[in-house]
């Protein structure tokens, strides 16, 4: 069963542009929702999370938009770059459990 | 800032061969994890470990898998029989307490080929 779905697959932006990536999943009981950045050769990095008492959380250009009732949360990266471009991972954490269910990525691309 | 590190970076081994993956934690993090990442694919939970003991364990995490903290620094994982469906990223991760994984860090990985 997949926890975490994730949507697109692959992302081609203009630089300037507004990149938005989805993501929604399937238990109520998941605490914690972070979004991981990855270039190639490299490991995931936390780029921003949320919890699901907030609606919305914004640092600098990436902003999260989560909305409960429909079990969706989505990245928006705003006025997106060439050093943007990378493989994006949603996840999904219980933090009694301490297991993270991450989405299946996003490659994006931002075209100078 | 601190870091986690993996060696080696990466690893071929035979089919049927046993390998282990070292890992070393951020010094004060006491929560660590393993994921594996087949090319192209998304990270996958493998395993959890706190207090010298496995936490949390996924499906794939099979008798084949084991983990150990064999010093105060060291994070291994060991496969004992490797498959040619084994060959994947392996990423290593460590956090401070259980919480918001605010802190967590992802190491750079090891890429094992399994031949």
């Amino acid at each position: 069963q997949q926890q975490v779905k994730q949507s697109p697959q692959s992302l081609i932006v203009q630089k300037g542009g507004i990149s938005i990536i989805n993501c929604a999943y399937e238990n109520t009981a998941f605490d914690y929702f972070p979004w991981y950045q990855q270039f190639p050769g490299k490991g995931p990095a936390l780029l921003i999370a949320i919890r699901p008492d907030v609606s919305e959380k914004k640092e600098g250009r990436f902003t999260i938009s989560f909305n409960k009732s429909a079990k969706q949360f989505s990245l928006h990266i705003m006025d997106s770059q060439p050093g943007d471009s990378a493989t994006y991972f949603c996840a999904a954490i219980r933090y009694n459990f301490n297991k993270f269910y991450f989405g299946s990525g996003t490659k994006l691309n931002v075209k100078p | 800032e601190p870091e986690v590190t993996q060696t080696p970076s990466h690893q071929v081994t035979q089919m049927g061969q046993e390998v282990i993956l070292r890992c070393v934690p951020i010094s004060n993090h006491l929560y660590f994890y393993w994921y594996r990442q087949i090319l192209g694919q998304k990270v996958e939970f493998l395993v959890s470990f706190y207090n010298n003991e496995i936490s949390e364990k996924s499906e794939i995490f099979d008798d084949q898998f084991s983990v150990e903290r064999p010093d105060g620094s060291n994070f291994t994982l060991k496969i004992r029989s490797t498959k040619l469906e084994d060959s994947a990223m392996y990423f290593c991760a460590s956090l401070p307490s259980l919480g918001p994984p605010d802190e967590q860090y992802f190491g750079p990985g090891t890429r094992l080929t399994v031949t």
